[in-house]
C-alpha cells in the first residue's frame, strides 16, 4: 500500500497570510491526524478526524483549522501566519477508532516557512 | 495534563557499545509507541507497547514498558552507525487517541 502523502512538501508564505495543507492518508484508514514539529516545542498534537468529525482538539489557537472529505483526505488550514507557525505539519493516518492500539502512520510533513 | 520526558536528549555513541534511552511519563498509561526520525525525514514506528512488562525486540534495539513505574526503556545493542536518528517516545493517555510525544533523543553512534 502506498504510504500516508503530503502536499505541498516545502511551502513559504509572509506574515498574515493564509495557507492550506493537504494529506491523502493510507488507503483504507480512516482517521487523521495532524501534529506540528517545532525544535522548540517538539511534536505536539493539533486535531484528529474520523468519518469527516473531529474527534480531538489540541491546545491550538482557533486560527489552525482542519477538515476531513469522505474518501478521508484531510486539510489543514491557518489563517493570518504568525513567524511561529513555521514549522513541520505532519499528518498522521491509522485503520480506525475501535483498535486501541493502532500504530499511527506518519506522512513526511509540510515544511511551512513564514516569513 | 500527560508529560513524558525522555533521557538523554543528545547520546553520543561508539560502535559495538550498548546504551538505554529513558521515557517516564506522569499519568497512567497502557500504550506507549517508539518512533524513529531520520533527518529532515518523517516518523518511522519502531514498537508499541501495551502492557505492563512488555518487551519488544527488532534487531539491536529492545523496548520494555514497566507501567507501575511509568517508565518505558529503549536498549540499544551494539550500536551501528546506521542507528544515527532521533528516537521519540510517545504516550496516549485516556481513551482518546492524542500521542503526546517525548522532545526525543539525537542519537550519533560514532565509528
Amino acid at each position: 500500500k502506498a504510504g500516508v502523502t503530503q502536499t505541498p512538501r516545502y511551502l513559504i508564505k509572509t506574515r498574515g497570510q493564509q495557507v492550506t495543507l493537504s494529506c491523502s492518508p493510507i488507503s483504507g484508514h480512516r482517521s487523521v491526524s495532524w501534529y506540528q514539529q517545532t525544535p522548540g516545542q517538539g511534536l505536539q498534537f493539533l486535531f484528529e478526524y474520523f468519518s469527516e468529525t473531529q474527534r480531538n482538539k489540541g491546545n491550538f489557537p482557533g486560527r489552525f483549522s482542519g477538515r476531513q472529505f469522505s474518501n478521508s483526505r484531510s486539510e489543514m488550514n491557518v489563517s493570518t501566519l504568525e513567524l511561529g507557525d513555521s514549522a513541520l505539519y505532519l499528518c498522521a493516518s491509522r485503520e480506525s477508532l475501535r483498535l486501541s492500539y493502532n500504530v499511527l502512520f506518519f506522512g513526511p510533513g509540510t515544511r511551512l516557512t513564514v516569513l | 495534563e500527560l508529560k513524558v520526558e525522555q533521557n538523554p536528549l543528545f547520546l553520543s555513541m561508539q560502535e559495538g557499545k550498548n546504551y538505554t534511552i529513558y521515557c517516564n511519563y506522569s499519568t497512567t498509561s497502557d500504550r506507549l509507541y517508539w518512533y524513529r526520525q531520520d533527518p529532515g525525514k518523517s516518523l518511522e514506528s519502531l514498537f508499541v507497547l501495551l502492557s505492563n512488562g512488555a518487551v519488544k525486540q527488532e534487531g539491536r534495539l529492545m523496548a520494555s514498558l514497566d507501567t507501575k513505574a511509568r517508565l518505558s526503556t529503549l536498549h540499544i545493542t551494539a550500536a551501528v552507525h546506521d542507528l544515527s536518528a532521533t528516537y521519540f517516545c510517545a504516550v496516549v493517555a485516556g481513551s482518546n487517541y492524542k500521542l503526546t510525544f517525548g522532545k526525543g533523543t539525537l542519537l550519533t553512534v560514532n565509528p
